[in-house]
């Protein structure tokens, strides 16, 4: 069990830019979640895969923002024509059925 | 829909005294209830959960919680703070069913607990 791995981990990058987040689970884990942190807050969720379907989706993921899970292993995540606002750390997890999500070590964008 | 509130932006406690980090939820049913911890340029570490049975669960690194339904409240407790529990503490509720809006986690906003030596 090498935990949740994520990368990059910093990304800086200038409004209107496309950027993508890889996330790789706990091997043996079927759920795959997105998460997004802002200072001072908790993180809010994103988007959430059982295997490879997409099965929720959260008001905040706006359609510049798409998600996927090929195959049911890793996911990626997409921001298109970034914004300011998207500057945050995005935080993947995972889990076996319906037991505790475990945290990757998250990826801090900001959009300059 | 369900919510997590931490009254306490900041907890100081003295090292070697007991600690507690406050939670109160709101979800319909019995809650999954969840404590996560964070370190610094980190991402969340889980430390216990509560599902059902007993209202005292215990995790990781001697930490603690109670479950109280009348109250609706999920307290972490250690009975004796180590310097190197400073750290950010989320709390996190699930809804017990299956279905939409069942898979996330809803996180307070973190309690920063601060252990002097």
């Amino acid at each position: 069990d090498t935990g949740v791995s994520q990368n990059p981990r910093h990304k800086i990058t200038k409004r209107g830019q496309n950027v993508t987040f890889r996330c790789d689970p706990i091997s043996e884990h079927n759920r795959l979640y997105w998460y997004r942190q802002t200072l001072g807050q908790g993180p809010e969720f994103l988007t959430y895969f059982q295997n490879e379907a997409q099965l929720e989706k959260s008001r905040l993921l706006s359609d510049r923002f798409s998600a996927e899970r090929p195959k049911g292993s890793f996911s990626t995540l997409e921001i298109q024509r970034t914004e300011q606002g998207d500057s945050a750390m995005y935080l993947c997890a995972s889990s076996l059925a319906n037991n505790e999500q475990y945290f990757g070590p998250g990826t801090r964008l900001t959009v300059t | 829909a369900q919510s997590v509130a931490q009254p306490e932006d900041q907890v100081n406690v003295a090292e070697g005294n007991p600690l507690t980090v406050k939670c109160t939820y709101s979800v319909s049913g019995n809650p999954y209830l969840f404590w996560y911890v964070q370190y610094p340029n980190r991402g969340l570490q889980f430390l216990l959960k509560y599902i059902t049975g007993d209202n005292l669960v215990k995790g990781s690194y001697g930490f603690e919680a109670e479950f109280n339904k009348s109250q609706t409240s999920f307290h972490l407790k250690k009975p004796s703070a180590l310097v190197s529990d400073s750290a950010l503490y989320f709390c996190a509720v699930r809804a017990p069913y299956s279905g939409a809006g069942s898979y996330q986690l809803t996180f307070g906003k973190g309690t920063k607990l601060s252990v002097i030596p």
